[in-house]
């Protein structure tokens, strides 16, 4: 069963705007959530983080949301730019498992176009 | 610095063949993992090392599957009697120790099966 649910599988943004990516998750022993990036050949890329205790955590373009209540997290990137067109992958880990072990989500194609 | 590196990039073996997968992580990460995805999928939980003690192996599929890192640096992951169910990328992942969930990917091995 898919502990972490990415339920857009693309997503294709203007040049400028933002772009909101959605992530959900059903295991309420997840502490902490992270953001990769993925383009084609490569491995996934860190992006952005963040811990359980806080709701926010804001780098450059990158803002991540969490809402533990809802068991709900999102990733805005504002302004987005073309070289941000990429798949994006949402991952849980949590005390509950093996210390590190991340879950992940199936992740969001986003296109963004001049 | 450098990051985690895979070899080989491609292998491209017939049902049946066994095959060896080597990562080299970041230079001083004590937690190494392997994860492998499917097509359209997110990366899946295989194994975990701690140094050179695999600590979690609750994701390896099959007993065919089989994971070392004896000087707890570089990792090999072995696949023996290789089925078609088995292509996929594998990624490998290290970490700087066991309570850090930022994790660092190498940029995987594809393997195709015929």
């Amino acid at each position: 069963d898919q502990q972490v649910k990415q339920n857009s599988p693309s997503l294709s943004v203007q040049e400028g705007r933002i772009s909101i990516l959605n992530c959900d998750y059903t295991n309420s022993m997840f502490d902490y959530f992270l953001w990769y990036k993925k383009y084609p050949a490569e491995g996934p890329t860190f992006l952005i983080s963040i811990s359980s205790i806080k709701d926010k955590n804001e780098d450059g373009r990158f803002t991540v949301f969490l809402n533990k209540s809802a068991k709900h997290l999102s990733l805005h990137i504002v302004p987005s730019q073309p070289g941000d067109s990429a798949v994006y992958f949402c991952a849980a880990g949590g005390q509950g498992s093996t210390l590190g072990r991340l879950y992940f989500g199936r992740g969001t194609q986003l296109t963004v176009w001049p | 610095g450098a990051g985690v590196s895979q070899s080989p990039r491609y292998k491209v073996a017939k049902r049946g063949q066994d095959v060896a997968l080597r990562c080299d992580p970041i230079s001083g990460h004590v937690s190494l993992f392997w994860y492998q995805q499917a097509l359209g999928q997110g990366p899946e939980f295989l194994t975990y090392f701690q140094n050179e003690a695999q600590l979690d192996k609750s994701g390896l599929p099959s007993d065919r599957f089989f994971a070392e890192r004896p000087e707890g640096s570089v990792s090999t992951l072995k696949i023996q009697r290789t089925q078609q169910e088995d292509s996929a990328v594998y990624l490998c992942a290290s970490s700087l120790s066991p309570s850090s969930y930022e994790q660092y990917f190498g940029p995987g091995t594809r393997l195709t099966v015929t």
